[in-house]
């Protein structure tokens, strides 16, 4: 089983849908999650960062986390085509020795004008 | 922008051959991460430095190396490429190593084909 499960799409969608992006995880040590936002050959862009359960709102987009379930989404509200691109979910632990980041392979969304 | 900078964007290359990604951080970050991003692998963690020293390996090949410069830019050196070592390269720079506040952000990488 892969430490991070994300479903990897197309997911298509109409102009001013509300989208749902999910990823689950095993490993219970994950205590920082992040959403990145990927162009088409471009580098990933954080989106969002939340740390421990709960959701985190920032204009358009929420990002929820389950720990009790292992398992993390992000809402795009009135989705626009722009925000047409790979969305990858992202988790790593509160440190120790390192501090890399584990990520899902990514979910491909496209925002139909 | 991220502030982080990568070069060269692209490099073509032969098999058995050796070359050098360069990766200049933000300014103020100490912390520099390699991945690689694959079709099939998605993105992989392959190394960490902090402040010139390597503090945690990832999947990392034997053939691959990398380092931390005193002016904290770094550089992943590839050996004897093979095909399969064709992939995007990103480096990703945070400000520290603790603290919520320790997003990483990521370069626009180097696309590295190997014929």
């Amino acid at each position: 089983q892969k430490e991070v499960e994300q479903d990897p799409g197309p997911l298509s969608v109409p102009e001013g849908a509300i989208v749902s992006l999910n990823c689950t995880y095993s490993n219970s040590a994950f205590q920082y999650f992040m959403w990145y936002r990927q162009y088409s050959r471009k580098g990933p862009e954080l989106l969002m960062y939340t740390y421990s359960s709960g959701n985190k709102e920032d204009g358009r987009f929420t990002a929820q986390v389950d720990k009790s379930s292992k398992y993390i989404s992000l809402f795009i509200r009135d989705s626009q085509p722009s925000d047409s691109a790979t969305y990858l979910c992202a988790m790593r632990d509160s440190g120790g020795s390192n501090y890399k980041l584990t990520f899902g392979k990514g979910t491909l969304l496209t925002v139909n004008p | 922008d991220s502030g982080v900078t990568q070069t060269p964007k692209h490099l073509i290359t032969a098999t058995g051959q050796r070359v050098t990604l360069r990766c200049s951080p933000r300014s103020g970050d100490l912390s520099v991460y390699w991945y690689q991003q694959s079709l099939d692998q998605g993105l992989q963690f392959l190394i960490q430095y902090y402040n010139g020293e390597e503090r945690a390996k990832g999947n990392i090949l034997e053939r691959f190396s990398a380092q931390q410069f005193p002016d904290l830019h770094s550089e992943l050196n590839l050996s004897s490429l093979e095909l399969g070592d064709s992939a995007l390269y990103f480096c990703a720079s945070s400000a520290s190593l603790a603290g919520i506040g320790n997003e990483q952000f990521f370069g626009p990488g180097t696309r590295l084909t190997v014929l």
